[in-house]
């Protein structure tokens, strides 16, 4: 299985800031690679797919990068609405595996 | 307005069975694989099950093969979720969602998600 590991595990950070975190595959994905945005109670929601590209309907201000390994998601100008926890997750080889998270906190 | 909603969580004993449904509407249903993600409460997420979009092929995480059985009915817009021999470490919320864009047949991503049900491996 491909192993995702993101980092940090968790940042705090005041609105207004550029946020940036990192996801690392065990071997490469190519760019499958996709973001997803999660808050309590919540499941998943879709935030980049294929590395790079926003789902519909998610603000601007979210954007993805990378390819290969090293992938990442970066929030400019954070909003209260961000505070929440962001897993990557690989689509290249069975099973799907997900990283373990970044939990954005408010400073 | 797309929907996915889970049934059949609850509390079970260790070594017991339960099974999980999903009912889908607002897309067409028959189009799409459909995967089963566990998330162990304040811990991260776990691919489960993977069925094709006919239901002819199915994937499962070593840590539930022989154990769990995934299935579907395009007829009725469902997908189900057989566990057995459950064990204390099978405790999760579980969430059906669609899988689709993956580069082999059974990864892929999710932009369709349920609510998640709760199931709870306890004696």
């Amino acid at each position: 299985d491909i192993h995702m590991t993101q980092s940090p595990s968790s940042l705090s950070a005041s609105v207004g800031d550029r946020v940036t975190m990192t996801c690392r595959a065990s071997q490469s994905v190519r760019n499958y690679l996709y973001w997803y945005q999660q808050k309590p109670g919540n499941a998943p929601k879709l935030l980049i797919y294929v590395a790079s590209y926003l789902e519909s309907g998610v603000p601007s201000r979210f954007s993805g990068s990378g390819s290969g390994t090293d992938f990442t998601l970066t929030i400019s100008n954070l909003q209260p609405d961000d505070f929440a926890t962001y897993y990557c997750q690989q689509a290249y080889s069975g099973p799907p595996t997900f990283g373990g998270g970044t939990k954005v906190e408010i400073k | 307005e797309v929907q996915l909603l889970e049934s059949g969580g609850g509390l079970v004993q260790p070594g017991g069975s339960l099974r999980l449904s999903c009912a889908a509407s607002g897309f067409t249903f028959s189009y799409y694989d459909m995967t089963w993600v566990r998330q162990i409460p304040g811990r991260g997420l776990e691919s489960v099950s993977v069925i094709s979009a006919s239901g002819s092929n199915a994937y499962y995480a070593d840590s539930v093969k022989g154990r769990f059985t995934i299935s579907r009915d395009n007829s009725r817009n469902m997908v189900h979720l057989q566990m057995s021999s459950l064990r204390v470490e099978d405790t999760a919320v579980y969430y059906c969602a669609n899988s689709k864009g993956g580069y082999d047949s059974w990864s892929g991503y999710s932009d369709y998600w349920g609510q998640g049900t709760l199931l709870t491996v306890s004696s």
